[in-house]
């Protein structure tokens, strides 16, 4: 199973809004709901932010938003906050396997 | 409060062993499916190994498949991670993480426990 194809990194200024995509195959991200999202800052776990595509878990940012088109999905983080300065991974579960995406960097200006 | 305590970590030479575990506490953990997700230095996340809340299913990368072997103890509430034949390629922070009740995602992490293979 291959990585999922995340981008090396995205910035934004602190209010706006940045996407970041990952970008699979119809054997995982298009032929399943099963994406989820995950937070990580320098010398952390991760957090899980996203699951199942769309939904958060509970106590997550309602700025925190998950989605999907094809063999595509998608993180959009409204109103960027200097704490969401962080790494982001996609991962993807089919047939008892995960495969992660290999994160993208935010800065946030 | 969830709460996931990895040990076992340390320096093992190319073809050593090592035996991970992870102390979980706060949910019922036999009702939970369980995972070690690691992290090579300065790389991204890497699913390692999951087992079924009952320990009867277990599954693993194609990386690692034969070499390491996951388990679980449901009446001490820890999870292990036997690790054999070691390879450089093999070190990195290893996370234990609790699977999500009806949804294939981890919802809780450990603080992860550093592995090192190393001559």
């Amino acid at each position: 199973q291959s990585a999922l194809t995340q981008p090396a990194s995205v910035s934004g200024s602190p209010g706006q809004s940045i996407t970041i995509s990952c970008t699979g195959t119809s054997s995982d991200v298009g032929g399943y709901k099963y994406v989820s999202w995950y937070q990580q800052h320098p010398g952390k776990a991760p957090k899980l932010i996203i699951y199942d595509v769309s939904n958060r878990p509970s106590g997550v940012s309602n700025r925190f938003s998950g989605s999907k088109s094809g063999n595509t999905a998608s993180l959009t983080i409204s109103g960027l906050q200097a704490e969401d300065e962080a790494d982001y991974y996609c991962s993807s579960y089919t047939s008892s396997i995960w495969v992660f995406g290999g994160g993208t960097k935010l800065t946030v200006l | 409060e969830v709460q996931l305590v990895e040990s076992g970590g340390g320096l093992v030479h190319p073809g050593g062993s090592l035996r991970l575990s992870c102390a979980a506490s706060g949910f019922t953990f036999s009702t939970y499916a369980m995972s070690w997700v690691r992290q090579a230095p300065g790389k991204g996340l890497d699913w390692v190994s999951a087992i079924k809340g009952s320990g009867v299913s277990t599954y693993y990368a194609a990386s690692v498949k034969g070499r390491f072997t996951i388990s679980r103890d449901n009446s001490n509430n820890t999870l292990f991670l036997q690790m054999d034949s070691l390879r450089a390629e093999d070190t990195a922070v290893y996370y234990c993480a609790k699977g999500q009740a009806g949804a294939p995602s981890f919802g809780y992490w450990g603080q992860g426990t550093l592995v090192t293979v190393s001559s």
